[in-house]
């Protein structure tokens, strides 16, 4: 079956720790996304990118990190830098370039810091 | 800043009822909308996606467009208990915006 494959799907950090969250996709799509949920609030742009070994900032980059060296894969490490980083992630990804064409979105992950 | 607004709610409505859920968005350069269901505690589901303006309908659900007004909605007919969920509008141009979401109750 085709999809988005995020883990873990649940991740404890302590402080000053960096972390990484996978996302793997067999979509065959250009485009992937992270995106940051906190309660009550919106989706929040991370980081993209829209084709391998090149990725943009989002709106809420600062203390995080991506890698996009396949097409199918793009992790995200949540470094030490990030102050607040519990929250809910989501991985997805689309066909087309930018938000022209509609993303599908991995289970996410709910990071927690301990 | 560009922006998606909606009504958090919670947006009640008995069963069999219609549900109309609305959004407005800032930029007028943006050209494909969706609404995407999310259940508590699980990732966004896209329910439907509009490009131009007018009605289009899927099932039991109606999304409207216009981009003179800049807003968009979604009609959820006959509506289920199984229909409670967060709503998230979006609009995508270069980057797709999302709005925080409107919470959604059907009684049964």
């Amino acid at each position: 079956d085709g999809g988005i494959t995020q883990s873990p799907k649940y991740l404890f950090r302590k402080e000053g720790q960096n972390v990484t969250l996978s996302c793997e996709q067999n979509l065959n799509h250009d485009a992937m996304y992270w995106y940051r949920q906190d309660p009550g609030q919106g989706l929040r742009l991370i980081y993209y990118s829209q084709i391998v070994n090149d990725f943009q900032k989002g709106d809420i980059a600062e203390g995080y990190s991506v890698s996009r060296e396949k097409k199918e894969s793009f992790p995200l490490t949540v470094t030490s830098a990030q102050k607040n980083p519990t929250a809910f992630y989501l991985c997805a990804s689309s066909t087309g370039q930018g938000g022209m064409t509609e993303a599908f979105f991995g289970q996410g992950t709910r990071l927690t810091v301990v | 800043q560009k922006e998606v607004e909606q009504n958090s709610g919670p947006l009640s409505v008995p069963e069999g009822a219609i549900a109309s859920l609305n959004c407005t968005y800032s930029d007028r350069g943006s050209q494909s909308f969706f609404w995407y269901r999310q259940y508590s505690g699980k990732s966004p589901e896209l329910i439907m996606s509009i490009y131009s303006n007018g009605d289009k309908e899927d099932g039991r659900f109606t999304a409207q467009l216009n981009k003179a007004s800049q807003y968009v909605s979604l009609l959820i007919r006959d509506s289920q208990p199984s229909d409670s969920a967060t709503y998230l509008c979006a609009a995508g141009g270069f980057k797709t915006i999302f709005g925080a979401g409107t919470r959604l109750f059907v009684k049964a």
